[in-house]
Parts: C-alpha cells; sequence; structure tokens
C-alpha cells in the first residue's frame, strides 16, 4: 500500500514540552510539507523540503523545527516556544520539481492537544 | 489577506442539486487546485488546473479558471450525501521562490442533505 503515514492520531502534551510529530511515505516523492489547521480554518504551511537534506521555513515555522535526512521521512518537533500549539497537523508529499507543483498526497493527520 | 479565498464559506443544498463554490486569488498563478477534507480527515485531492487552462473537468465535478478575473469556480453536479465536505482551493504562485509549495484558502463547507 502506498501513501503517507501520520503517528499517533491524537497527542496529548502538557504545556512547556517538546514534542515530535512523524510523518513517513512510501511514494517516493521528492518534496514534503507540514501544515497546521485550525478549527474552521484553511491549512497554513509551517515547513517544507523539496529534496532530501533541504527545507525551507513557511509562513508559521516560529517555534517549529523539521529534519529531512531521508527521503521517506519528515519529522515536525513542537517545541516550548510555540506559543499555540493545540492544533490539527496534517503531513503531504508530492513528487516535487523546483518550478512549478504538482498534487500533493496528504496523511490523516496528527490532533495535537497541549495542556 | 490569503491568497486564495473561497466563497461562500457555507453552502447547504438538497441532494441532487449542484453545488457551485468560487475561489479568488491575488497573484499571477503556475496553477490551482482543488481539494476535498472529511471531517478530521487529510485532503484529497480533486483537480488541477493550470494557467493556461480554461476548464477541466473530472466525473461529475467541472472546474473553470478565469485568469483575468484571478478567480476559479468548482461545480459539483448531481451531488451526493457523501459529497458533504469542506473544499479548499489551493494556488501555485509564479514567484520564483515559491518553488513547489501551495497556498491554502479558508474553505467551503458544503452540506448535502438526503
Amino acid at each position: 500500500d502506498g501513501g503517507i503515514t501520520q503517528s499517533p492520531k491524537y497527542l496529548f502534551r502538557k504545556e512547556g514540552q517538546n514534542v515530535t510529530l512523524s510523518c513517513e511515505q512510501n511514494l517516493n516523492h521528492d518534496a514534503m510539507y507540514w501544515y497546521r489547521q485550525d478549527p474552521g480554518q484553511g491549512l497554513r504551511l509551517i515547513y517544507y523540503s523539496q529534496i532530501v537534506n533541504d527545507f525551507q521555513k513557511g509562513d508559521i515555522a516560529e517555534g517549529y523545527s523539521v529534519s529531512r535526512e531521508k527521503k521517506e521521512s519528515f519529522p515536525l518537533t513542537v517545541t516550548s516556544a510555540q506559543k499555540n500549539p493545540t492544533a490539527f497537523y496534517l503531513c503531504a508529499s508530492s513528487i516535487g520539481g523546483w518550478v512549478t507543483t504538482y498534487e500533493q498526497y496528504f496523511g490523516p493527520g496528527t490532533r495535537l492537544t497541549v495542556t | 489577506s490569503q491568497q486564495g479565498e473561497e466563497d461562500p464559506q457555507a453552502l447547504s443544498i438538497q441532494e441532487g442539486e449542484n453545488a457551485t463554490m468560487n475561489c479568488s486569488y491575488k497573484t499571477s498563478i503556475n496553477n490551482l487546485q482543488w481539494y476535498r477534507q472529511n471531517s478530521g480527515r487529510g485532503l484529497v485531492h480533486l483537480i488541477l488546473i493550470r494557467s493556461n487552462e480554461r476548464e477541466k473537468h473530472s466525473g461529475r465535478l467541472r472546474v473553470t479558471l478565469d485568469t483575468s478575473k484571478k478567480s476559479s469556480s468548482l461545480l459539483i453536479t448531481a451531488s451526493r450525501a457523501a459529497d458533504t465536505a469542506s473544499y479548499f482551493c489551493a494556488t501555485n504562485t509564479e514567484e520564483e521562490t515559491s518553488g513547489s509549495r501551495l497556498t491554502f484558502g479558508e474553505g467551503t463547507q458544503l452540506t448535502v442533505n438526503p
């Protein structure tokens, strides 16, 4: 089965703790993305990576960090510096490309609750 | 403000009716895409339309693009209760630094009543 997996589906953390969200794809896609979605709103881009060992900040990167050491994996760390981390986090991948874009394939999402 | 803005924010129709959602954007694009999201799930890609295309069809879906007005519409014909979901437009701009990134709108919540 090809696709994108995110784990866990639900995650609970105490304020002040860092937490890492997992995203794995076996689609052989070069590009991967992390989005944040708040209730009733659209997706906002946190970080994206167009190739292994490279990544760029999106629109709301503050308080987040990523790594891209393997083509199939793009973990997102929500640090204690993120002031309002409770949200639904979505990972996606695409064939990639530096000039244009193709359709993105999304994982099922991780709902993070920080109290 | 948003690159892509959908209109209306919410739409409620009866099964069998057509549903039309609109998307407006601000800067020149390479392509525009429509996605669907069922509650609490990931997004699913529906259609990609390139800047040199005016209309595309896929099953019961019809997408139009008017680059002079910087707008797109998604038409779902003969709607079904299973079409109930949020629909998002997403744009890939012509900016050199944008690469493969997309900018999503706020979405239209479609409810199809049986």
